[in-house]
């Protein structure tokens, strides 16, 4: 089974500054990877994805994620932090299963915004 | 227009109760998905439909029984409620169930089990 694993529970970064949120997962096959951004009193949705094609993968808000194989690493990125960027952050990974797949969830980053 | 809704919002009950959770999606998905997201914020897969058919059950206590009437609605019937049972249920879609498929994801109905 795959599993995600999510570097830091909580990231604080100055609006400006540049965020790194760490995501690894484990997988013997290609996965698909996604970052979902869940706003507080929210659902989830999407950021960006992985699925086949280019590594660096460019996602809303001014988000990218690159996709190292070879560090089985799947980092989200942002050059300049706003204060609306504050939320939590969710790493996923596609777990294939006998006809079909299922979602498997990192245990989730929050992102603080320091004015 | 809210493309995947779930109703109530909130819901605060006694242990012991039945209730039940209700989500409607418009986006046209074949499959849809619940989740529960524990005060950790951790999200863990409970139940998915593909076409009113039940693709994937995890290990979750029998006294939670999804009912997908038609593919654009799942609701999810919760027995004998517990405690431990206190969370945030999502409800979520998508187009397909291919592993790359985007999910969009319902606002959530917040459980309290007094």
């Amino acid at each position: 089974a795959q599993s995600v694993t999510q570097l830091g529970s909580h990231v604080s970064v100055s609006e400006g500054a540049l965020v790194l949120l760490r995501c690894n997962y484990s997988s013997s096959v290609p996965p698909y990877l996604f970052w979902y951004v869940q706003y507080p009193n929210q659902g989830l949705q999407l950021l960006l994805k992985y699925t086949t094609g280019a590594t660096l993968v460019k996602g809303i808000n001014g988000f990218e994620a690159e996709f190292k194989k070879s560090e089985t690493s799947f980092h989200l990125t942002k050059p300049s932090a706003h204060m609306s960027d504050a939320a939590e952050y969710f790493c996923a990974v596609s777990d294939s299963l006998t006809g079909g797949f299922k979602t498997i969830f990192g245990a989730g980053t929050r992102l603080f915004v320091k004015a | 227009d809210t493309a995947v809704s779930q109703t109530p919002k909130y819901l605060v009950t006694q242990m012991g109760n039945d209730k039940s959770i209700k989500c409607e999606q418009n986006l046209g998905h074949d499959t849809m998905y619940w989740y529960k997201q524990d005060s950790k914020k951790f999200l863990k897969i409970m139940f998915s439909y593909n076409n009113k058919e039940l693709i994937i059950n995890e290990t979750v206590p029998n006294r939670f029984s999804p009912k997908s009437p038609d593919k654009a609605h799942l609701n999810l019937h919760i027995n004998s409620l517990e405690l431990g049972d206190s969370a945030v249920y999502f409800c979520a879609s998508s187009e397909e169930r291919g592993g790359g498929e985007t999910q969009y994801f319902g606002p959530g109905t917040r459980l309290l089990v007094l």
